[in-house]
């Protein structure tokens, strides 16, 4: 069965630097979760869109920015990127209109490091 | 503060034992109890999960027990594998929302 994917999956930038981190959620499925994971840390919630509408907003730093395009696909773009914004960064999604909405389906993540 | 308290956070098995992992919550309006499996660098796997309404839910090995005035809830892995060991994270969410993760538990059963 088709899973969610995440590009790229690694990435590495400098300071001060902006990146890009896409998600292309399963098949149908309209709600799309960004999480940030820390080393040794459970993964926080940053932000979520349905039906590319932002549906709530987590501890995301006003220097990243997320959109759901029209084919569900999501961007989460970061900028003036600091060192502490190296982490896991996991793309969840899920079925909104389905008897199993409250189940996430995790991407593979992209990890990205700031130098 | 941790919506979702979990422990212990880290646990050695014995190959064929049983592993324990425990979590509590205290915000009442939670309606979806997942875990998540989680090797090394991979992204996390949902398990299995339970909803409120039930008390017991199994799996194959693995087994959630849910008490749900207790406000408490657990996982149980019969005949823990090697294969089995990876950081387990219990989790809660309502409504189709954010999942709010436990702090995660790293298991190692040891051959």
């Amino acid at each position: 069965a088709a899973g969610v994917i995440q590009s790229p999956r690694h990435l590495i930038k400098e300071k001060r630097e902006t990146a890009t981190l896409k998600c292309y959620p399963i098949p149908r499925h309209d709600t799309v979760y960004w999480y940030q994971q820390g080393p040794g840390q459970d993964p926080q919630f940053l932000i979520s869109f349905y039906e590319k509408m932002q549906s709530d907003k987590g501890s995301i730093p006003d220097r990243f920015s997320a959109q759901q395009f029209s084919d569900y696909h999501s961007e989460l773009n970061m900028s003036s990127l600091e060192l502490g914004d190296s982490a896991l960064y996991f793309c969840a999604s899920s079925l909104q209109s389905s008897g199993y909405k409250d189940t996430q389906y995790f991407g593979p993540g992209t990890r990205l490091t700031v130098l | 503060q941790q919506q979702v308290k979990q422990s212990p956070q880290s646990l050695i098995v014995q190959k064929g034992g049983i592993s324990i992992i425990n979590c509590a919550y205290e915000n009442t309006a939670f309606d979806y109890f997942p875990w998540y499996q989680q090797f090394p660098g991979k992204g996390p796997a949902l398990l299995i999960a339970i909803r409120p309404d039930v008390s017991e839910k199994k799996e194959g090995r693995f087994t959630i027990s849910f008490n749900k005035s207790a406000k408490q809830f657990s996982l149980h892995i019969m005949d823990s594998q090697p294969g089995d060991s990876a950081t387990y994270f219990c989790a809660a969410n309502s409504s189709a929302s954010k999942i709010i993760f436990g702090s995660g538990t790293r298991l190692s059963i040891r051959p």
